[in-house]
């Protein structure tokens, strides 16, 4: 298996953009977690769905932040309009029936 | 509700040092627990995870790790670091497995070594 798969790596935009990062999940898993990592705040976890319906979504810092997840293989988080702040690394995470949580490589977003 | 408390925010040792990081949990039924590791610029990676059984665990690495549960904790522990051990360590913990469920992540321990 490739593991969770999250694309783009890297994004650098400018203040007022429209960021869409992507993930894919192992298969066969039926959680997905959107995480938050910055310096100052650690980790943070955003979001999560089971079977793809929202679970918890009391870490979204704010309305301009959205997550979705069509099927059991892909996921959004949306962040429209991007600010400076929301500058971070953006981790994506997905589990299955037997507990273990296994991260994507992240998405290094600065937002200018 | 479940938390984590990992009390070393900083820990800087020399080569060949024992470690050990503390992992404190509170949730009364039964647990789950991780040690995830996370080198410079990667994502976190599982070290090791104790479900159910011996209460030592033992990972990647020479890590292990010992459930206390008289105690509420999960310390981990390596009898010689090495300098690429250098990294931040999270304890997590979670209920055994539901639908519902998440696993809470303490806030880390940035482990550095000197070589």
């Amino acid at each position: 298996d490739a593991g969770v798969i999250q694309s783009p790596r890297h994004e650098v935009t400018e203040m007022g953009q429209e960021v869409t990062l992507r993930c894919k999940p192992i298969s066969g898993h039926n959680s997905l977690f959107w995480y938050r990592q910055t310096m100052m705040r650690g980790l943070e976890l955003l979001i999560y769905f089971n079977n793809n319906v929202p679970i918890d979504d009391s870490g979204m810092p704010e309305d301009r932040f959205s997550a979705k997840m069509p099927n059991a293989s892909f996921s959004t988080l949306k962040i429209q309009p991007s600010e400076p702040r929301d500058s971070a690394v953006y981790f994506c995470a997905s589990r299955g029936a037997d507990n273990e949580q296994f991260f994507g490589p992240g998405t290094r977003l600065t937002v200018l | 509700a479940q938390s984590v408390s990992q009390h070393n925010h900083h820990v800087i040792l020399s080569e060949a040092a024992s470690l050990e990081l503390g992992c404190n949990y509170s949730y009364g039924g039964t647990v789950n627990l991780f040690w995830y590791v996370q080198y410079p610029g990667q994502h976190l990676q599982l070290l090791l995870k104790y479900f159910s059984g011996d209460p030592l665990v033992k990972g990647i690495k020479g890590f292990e790790a010992e459930f206390i549960k008289s105690k509420f904790s999960f310390n981990l522990r390596k009898p010689s670091v090495q300098w690429s051990d250098t990294a931040e360590y999270f304890c997590a913990v979670n209920a055994e497995y539901s639908s519902a469920s998440k696993i809470i992540f303490g806030s880390g321990t940035r482990l550095s070594i000197r070589p």
